[in-house]
């Protein structure tokens, strides 16, 4: 069975650091493209990031050069380093699988059940 | 990248149709054929609906459907039932490897 379970939110002040995790199980972590997508409170879906099975990575404008994707093929987990985090950073988290069928990555089929992550003083 | 327009909120009684619109540009959108539609119940993780423009995944009802025209894509739901209610993203490949989403539509079967 597949899951994704993301960790790792919290509270954190301006300028602070965090790194969200993404365990996942009943795939392995470098089959499949693996994406970040954020939700602000009461707001709508964001796309942050993404990296391809292969290793590239892409950003999306908002977050580059603050935000690092990563995984451990060992641990089988994902993870996003988000550093020097301002308040519109503020969001539910949620790691997500693209599906090995799809043709052109552009959509998930799995999703985790998301993290928290308040950024305030 | 701006986000896909969807309407706020649409809603129909039990057993109708309703469709919801997601437009973009000829950067999103109109380039590709490449749009996802999710539901998303309060508090719950997305559910990919349609992906491919109008590709179902396995197992999901054919009473959702979707479709492209120019720049404006578009979800249908017939027979609506009151699991229906929730609010329903749609989602494009932008090219450069990143993606857009529309900003959400609350659905309330009445």
């Amino acid at each position: 069975e597949v899951q994704l379970v993301a960790s790792g939110g919290g509270l954190v002040q301006p300028g602070g650091s965090l790194r969200l995790s993404c365990a996942v199980s009943g795939f392995t972590v470098t089959s499949n493209h693996m994406s970040w997508v954020r939700q602000a409170p009461g707001k709508g879906l964001e796309w942050v990031s993404i990296i391809y099975g292969a290793g590239r990575t892409n950003y999306a404008d908002s977050v580059k050069g603050r935000f690092t994707i990563s995984r451990d093929n060992s641990k089988n987990t994902l993870y996003l380093q988000m550093n020097s985090l301002r308040a519109d950073d503020t969001a539910v988290y949620y790691c997500a699988r693209v599906p090995v069928y799809s043709s052109a990555w552009h959509f998930f089929d799995y999703w985790g059940q998301g993290t928290l992550v308040t950024v305030s003083s | 990248q701006s986000a896909l327009t969807q309407p706020a909120s649409v809603s129909g009684s039990p057993g109708q149709s309703i469709t919801i619109s997601c437009t973009g540009t000829s950067d999103d959108v109109g380039s590709y054929n490449l749009v996802s539609w999710y539901q998303q119940h309060p508090g719950k993780a997305p559910k990919l609906m349609i992906y491919e423009v109008s590709k179902r995944p396995s197992g999901l009802s054919n009473r959702f459907s979707g479709s492209k025209s120019g720049n404006t894509a578009s979800l249908t739901i017939s027979g609506l039932q009151a699991e229906d209610e929730a609010d329903y993203y749609c989602c494009s490949y932008a090219g450069s490897s990143t993606l857009v989403f529309g900003g959400g539509t609350k659905l309330t079967v009445l």
